[in-house]
Parts: structure tokens; C-alpha cells; sequence
């Protein structure tokens, strides 16, 4: 079945350090959405990206979809202890349904 | 704020019982989601539902039975409960976007259910 693949799954960094985690999926998607869990918590929107190329940025974050609609990124600058947690991509298939990645968990060491 | 509450934040029950999740949302969502999430898996969807009395199948529904009665609610079944569906199950609530756009996913805390 169609699948959505994060890398990676885990990223240590140092506070100050920048961050990416990349998502890539095995077949176009109509859109993306990234979401946030924080340990011991649920998940919780960021932000969605709809058109082909698409860049969008939250103050340190910046999320990007492909040319292609298959692969998307988001890129934290200068990482906070704030930004742990774990990171999803979902892409949407269909009508309602939605594929979510793998997660990358972020740990930031101050 | 969208308020989406699972009736049990940790559960723990016998191989072979019956298994009830109950998942209940504030904001007259059309749409209801349950999915598992299992380390280095990710979340992974098990059934969903547009509309009451309505019903899709997600990536594995193997085992699970779900019932959305009212538009409020959406009960996961576990028909007889085995020790591989010991996981974390997280339900998630949406308005109906339109065009290419969707609402975003509302989670409830998830409950921690251990099949012995």
C-alpha cells in the first residue's frame, strides 16, 4: 500500500543547532500537513501546504512541499528546547483520508 | 477550543475479551478518524467516518469494528482482543474542507491499551 516515509527517525542536536526532517511519499499527494507531538502528548497541527513547490514559514520553521507533490520538508533554525518532540508529515489521499509519515524525533540538548 | 476526549487514558484487558474505545468531540465534526501509533510505524489510520452510520476502512482494519451512531461519537471495537493490538490508539476529529483544502486533525490524548 501507499506509504509515507520519514527520515530521519531520530536527530539529536544542540540548542542553536538547525534541523530538517524530510518526508517522502510513494505517490503524488493533494496536499500535506505537518503536525507536532510533544512527549507524552497528542498530536497537534502546524500547518498545511497545498500547492506544487509551496513554501511556508511559521517564525523559525519553514516548510516546503515538492515540484513534484510527493516529497516535503520542514527546516527549524537555530532549535530551542521548546522544538522537542516528534515530527509528523500526513498526506492526503482521497477525500478524507490521510497517510501520515513515520515521525522524526527531535531532541534538542542544551 | 475543539475538544476531542477518549474515555480511558490507560486500559489493560485479557487476550480474547471484548474491547471498547470511546471517543467523543465537541465541534460537530463531520468526520472521525482511529488510528494506532506503534514506535518507528508512525500513526496509522484503522477506520474512519464521514458522516453517522458511515464507515471506511482504513490500512488495517484487521480485527477492529468501529460504530459512529451519533456525530459526536465513534466507538473502536476490538472483537476479540490479542496481544499484537497492544498499542497506543489516538482518535482525531475534522470538518469537511472544500476543494483541495482539509480541515486539520484534531487529537484526542490517546488511550494506552495493554492486551495481557
Amino acid at each position: 500500500g501507499q506509504q509515507v516515509m520519514q527520515i530521519p527517525q531520530y536527530q539529536h542536536v544542540q540548542e542553536g543547532e538547525d534541523f530538517t526532517t524530510y518526508c517522502n511519499s510513494s505517490t503524488t499527494l493533494s496536499n500535506i500537513q505537518w503536525y507536532k507531538q510533544r512527549p507524552g502528548g497528542h498530536p497537534v497541527f502546524l500547518i498545511q501546504l497545498v500547492k506544487s513547490g509551496e513554501v511556508k514559514k511559521q517564525k523559525r520553521l519553514t516548510f516546503q512541499f515538492g515540484e513534484a507533490k510527493k516529497n516535503s520538508s520542514l527546516h527549524i533554525t537555530a532549535t530551542q528546547t521548546t522544538d522537542v518532540g516528534t515530527y509528523f508529515c500526513a498526506g492526503r489521499k482521497g477525500t478524507y483520508k490521510y497517510i501520515f509519515g513515520t515521525g522524526t524525533r527531535l531532541k534538542v540538548l542544551a | 477550543d475543539v475538544k476531542v476526549t477518549q474515555s480511558s487514558r490507560y486500559l489493560v484487558k485479557r487476550t480474547g475479551e471484548k474491547v471498547f474505545l470511546e471517543c467523543v468531540q465537541d465541534m460537530d465534526h463531520e468526520n472521525m478518524f482511529w488510528y494506532r501509533q506503534d514506535p518507528g510505524l508512525g500513526l496509522r489510520l484503522i477506520y474512519f467516518s464521514y458522516d453517522v452510520k458511515m464507515k471506511e476502512k482504513g490500512d488495517i482494519p484487521e480485527g477492529y469494528s468501529v460504530s459512529r451512531e451519533k456525530k459526536e461519537r465513534f466507538s473502536l471495537i476490538l472483537e476479540s482482543a490479542s496481544t499484537n493490538q497492544t498499542s497506543m490508539y489516538l482518535c482525531a476529529s475534522s470538518l469537511t474542507g472544500g476543494g483541495w483544502s482539509n480541515q486539520p486533525q484534531h487529537f484526542g490524548d490517546g488511550t494506552r491499551l495493554s492486551i495481557l
